[in-house]
């Protein structure tokens, strides 16, 4: 089975604060995507890497970079969290053509 | 206009009954997803449909090109059923990236 792993269920850090969020699956997928979802909004796309060290934006790409230095390994980060980025944020990974499989999520507060 | 809409957006049911949840679309797809996602976050892809219908277990998943039109039924349905569903669309090209309907709560209650 596939396993997308994010690094942390729950996360509190304070404004201001620069934060990583982790992700790592194991199937040699090219595609990652980070996501955040807020009730009402559904899921929003926020970066996407169809290979290593290449990147996309997504649809609210502001506030965020992402890094993928490794295959297996991409990483969202928050250069100067706000209290608007307090959200679940969600990884998933995926070959061409095919499902796209999500981590558990990480339940990000920003206080 | 948001690109997907689901209905209903909340659903409760009785332990047995056949569930339906709708999603239609406005633009051309290379595939439809329909996806779980229980309290606490995870979420797990049931189907990926490009035409006609698929089946798994007691769910059945029907997708009309034509009409932009898809349905995810759940027969004879269960308490552990009780999540909230996505359909979400991949549009095509290279990237694989998806468009997300707000989902649909379901509740089954015994």
């Amino acid at each position: 089975d596939v396993k997308v792993t994010q690094s942390s269920r729950y996360l509190v850090k304070r404004t201001g604060e620069k934060v990583f969020l982790e992700c790592v699956q194991d199937m040699d997928h090219e595609n990652m995507f980070w996501y955040r979802q807020d009730p009402g909004l559904g899921l929003r796309l926020i970066y996407f890497s169809y290979d290593v060290k290449m990147k996309e934006k997504g649809d609210i790409p502001e506030g965020y970079s992402v890094s993928r230095e490794k295959k297996e390994r991409f990483s969202l980060i928050l250069e100067s969290a706000s209290t608007n980025q307090t959200s679940m944020y969600l990884c998933a990974s995926s070959d061409q053509n095919q499902p796209q499989h999500f981590g558990d999520g990480t339940r990000l507060s920003i206080l | 206009k948001n690109e997907v809409e689901q209905s209903p957006q909340n659903l409760t049911a009785q332990e047995g009954e056949f569930i339906t949840i709708n999603c239609s679309y406005s633009v051309g797809i290379s595939a439809l997803h329909w996806l779980q996602q229980h309290p606490g976050g995870g979420i797990v892809s049931l189907f990926m449909l490009s035409s006609g219908k698929k089946k798994h277990g007691r769910l059945i998943a029907t997708i009309n090109i034509q009409e932009k039109h898809s349905s995810l039924h759940i027969t004879a349905s269960h308490p552990r059923d009780s999540a909230v569903y996505i359909c979400a669309l991949r549009r095509g090209g290279a990237t694989n990236k998806l468009i997300f309907g707000t989902g649909t709560l379901l509740a089954v209650q015994p």
